[in-house]
């Protein structure tokens, strides 16, 4: 079945500092990639997106590139702030059933 | 839009009771999904709907569960019985069906605790 491999958490970096969150994935066919972050005390967000292979997903200085070679589709940020502070999910939807990572927690320091 | 909504925020119950959650979707979704998020875990898949048919299920539904979406419009999740391992965050997410992405949008969530 699908399945989705995200790093372990916390991660822990300081204000200005470059963010990398690695996600792989295990997927038949050409699934759409995704990342949700969970804010504390909040629900999912759609943060960004990619439907096919090299595509670019962006958003609030973030970004993912979706590579199918590699089945990777890891989230980057140049200079992250202390409002990143969240919980970051990885997810694919394939067939039918969308599946999500365990999720990594960023803790971004002033 | 107003997002997707859900009702109670929290739940608790003691064990063998019944509970019933309430997910309302983006007006004009059509297809509405249930997840079930324990801590430190991202959302499990439980079941998913495409306007009022329930299209499919996951092994971890047992059959004390049952979901309906008999408008195709809200939906609601029962748990009979309840034990202490169905303590969670019930998660209903909404999207429109498409060629795609199928992107869905969550709601905040139900946190369910089984003393």
């Amino acid at each position: 079945g699908d399945s989705v491999t995200q790093m372990e958490g916390p991660v822990t970096l300081s204000e200005e500092a470059f963010l990398t969150i690695n996600c792989t994935y295990t997927a038949t066919g050409y699934p759409s990639l995704f990342w949700y972050v969970q804010y504390p005390g909040e629900g999912l967000q759609l943060l960004l997106k990619a439907t096919k292979a090299d595509d670019k997903g962006s958003n609030k200085g973030f970004e993912a590139t979706y590579r199918k070679e590699t089945t990777s589709f890891h989230l980057e940020k140049g200079s992250v702030q202390v409002s990143d502070s969240a919980v970051y999910f990885c997810a694919l939807r394939g067939s039918y059933i969308p599946t999500f990572g365990r999720g990594t927690s960023l803790i971004v320091h002033p | 839009d107003t997002g997707v909504s859900q009702d109670p925020r929290h739940k608790i119950t003691k064990r063998g009771q019944n509970v019933t959650f309430r997910c309302d979707p983006i007006s004009e979704h059509n297809r509405l999904y249930w997840y079930r998020q324990t801590l430190g875990q991202g959302p499990e898949f439980l079941t998913y709907f495409q306007n009022e048919a329930q299209l499919e299920k996951s092994r971890l539904l047992s059959d004390r569960f049952s979901a309906e979406r008999p408008k195709g419009s809200f939906s609601t999740l029962e748990i009979q019985r309840t034990e202490q391992g169905d303590s969670a965050m019930y998660l209903c997410a909404s999207s429109v069906a498409g060629a795609t992405t199928d992107t869905q949008y969550f709601g905040p969530g139900t946190r369910l605790t089984v003393l």
